[in-house]
């Protein structure tokens, strides 16, 4: 069975920095592309980049490009999305998803809720 | 970032048919790229709804449909059930990027 399991839920103040996982079980990590997606409170789905674990080769969405940074350790089958300096409006659930047939999303993490608060 | 565009909220009584719209443009939907279609209920992760435009995953009802057209697609709900109220997103690959790109999402309420 295919599993995504993201880490905890996490508060951070302005400025700290953060890096949440996605561990994957029961297909091969590297063989596939998998990705981060934003949603703000109340808000629609955003996508945020993706990652192939095999070769690390990244795409960014143009909105996110800069903001955070999405790696990847094909040893312990693991995904992370990270940030070196949050702000507030990073307050969001973040879901990592495996990217399936013709670009779509098949399997989704639980998603992780971070809060960014002073 | 591009997006697709989808209306806020479609509601229907019990046993009627409601559809969803998904407009994008010449980068993504009309460049001839597959459209998925997810449902989010509340406090849950999106769950895939329809792939490739049309499939349905396994365990998936029939009674949900989707089309493809030009720069748009739709999704069709026959027969609508209490347990269908959720919020419904497209998503479509983008060249402009290459990323993908998520609908803005409709909310659909059963009356």
């Amino acid at each position: 069975e295919v599993q995504l399991v993201q880490s905890g839920a996490e508060v951070k103040k302005p400025g700290e920095s953060l890096k949440i996982s996605c561990k994957i079980s029961g297909y091969s990590f590297a063989n596939y592309w998998i990705g981060w997606v934003r949603q703000l409170p109340g808000k629609g789905l955003e996508w945020v980049g993706i990652i192939y674990p095999g070769d690390s080769d990244t795409i960014y969405s143009p909105s996110f490009q800069g903001q955070v940074t999405i790696s990847a350790d094909t040893s312990i089958s693991t995904a992370y999305l990270q940030w070196t300096s949050l702000k507030a409006s990073d307050t969001a659930m973040y879901y990592c998803a495996r990217r399936g047939y013709s670009y779509s999303s098949d399997c989704w993490g639980q998603g992780t809720q971070v809060t960014v608060s002073s | 970032q591009s997006v697709l565009t989808q209306p806020p909220s479609v509601s229907g009584a019990p046993g009627q048919r409601v559809t969803i719209s998904c407009t994008g443009s010449g980068s993504n939907i009309g460049a001839g790229y597959d459209v998925h279609w997810y449902r989010q209920l509340p406090g849950t992760a999106p769950k895939l709804l329809l792939t490739g435009n049309s499939h349905r995953p396994s365990g998936v009802p029939d009674r949900f449909s989707g089309s493809k057209s030009g720069t748009s697609a739709s999704l069709a709900i026959t027969g609508l059930q209490t347990e269908d109220e959720a919020v419904y997103y497209c998503q479509s690959y983008d060249n402009s990027f290459s990323g993908s790109v998520f609908g803005t999402g409709t909310k659909v309420t059963v009356l």
